[in-house]
């Protein structure tokens, strides 16, 4: 059981726009930064979104991040078959004093 | 270019001992953090341990602390993970990953992974 919460898959068609959520408590997203990656098959997991809202250089603008009290979301638009993947919310936990990572979400492109 | 490669991953029975190594090049090592992340079969990311630049502050998850050790030796470029008294639930493709914010923790660069199988 992952300490933040995600949904285990979403799925939109070529084009749309899709949300994945990412819940967790006071002692990790509520106080500190939250960071989003993307991870396609057989390959290691890629830095999408960093500090909550910030994209590394290369990251297209069609991918967005926020954050609010204890929940985060990452916002994908103009939806490619491309982006078929799992995406992760990753933060620092205060309390546990370590990494977490939520259980992942599996986006389809239908 | 910037890049991590792990090795040292095989096949360990339970109850053995592995020593999981990190080569990194392209960057200068001793000023980043790093973490050890895993990844079960078919599962999700597991944060393993940290380490800071210096070495002389670690963290561990609670499923692997008193077994597992992290260490560095900046002068090699090189990040280490001693894993000791393994458990078939240890198996899992080990990443190498380094911090790209210290109020942050997140992790900008990766390797390609480190296969450990804990099995008789």
């Amino acid at each position: 059981q992952s300490v933040l919460t995600q949904p285990p898959s979403v799925s939109a068609a070529p084009g749309q726009r899709v949300t994945i959520s990412c819940s967790g408590s006071n002692s990790n997203i509520g106080n500190n930064f939250v960071s989003w990656y993307q991870q396609l098959p057989g390959t290691a997991p890629k830095l999408l979104i960093y500090d909550n809202t910030r994209r590394p250089s290369g990251i297209p603008d069609r991918f967005s991040g926020s954050k609010s009290g204890t929940s985060a979301t990452l916002g994908i638009t103009g939806l490619q078959t491309g982006d078929e993947a799992d995406y992760y919310c990753g933060t620092w936990d205060s309390s546990l004093s370590g990494g977490v990572f939520g259980g992942g979400t599996k986006l389809t492109v239908l | 270019e910037v890049q991590l490669v792990e090795s040292g991953g095989n096949l360990v029975q339970p109850g053995g001992s592995l020593r999981l190594s990190c080569a990194a090049s392209g960057f200068t090592f001793s000023n980043y953090e790093m973490h050890w992340v895993r990844q079960a079969p078919g599962k999700g990311l597991e944060w393993v341990s940290y380490i800071s630049n210096s070495g002389s502050t670690t963290y561990y998850a609670d499923s692997v602390k008193g077994r597992f050790t992290i260490s560095r030796d900046n002068a090699k470029n090189s990040l280490y993970l001693q894993m000791n008294s393994l458990r078939a639930e240890d198996t899992a493709l080990y990443y190498c990953a380094r911090v790209r914010g210290h109020s942050s923790r997140d992790v900008d660069v990766w390797g390609k992974g480190t296969a450990v199988t804990v099995s008789s």
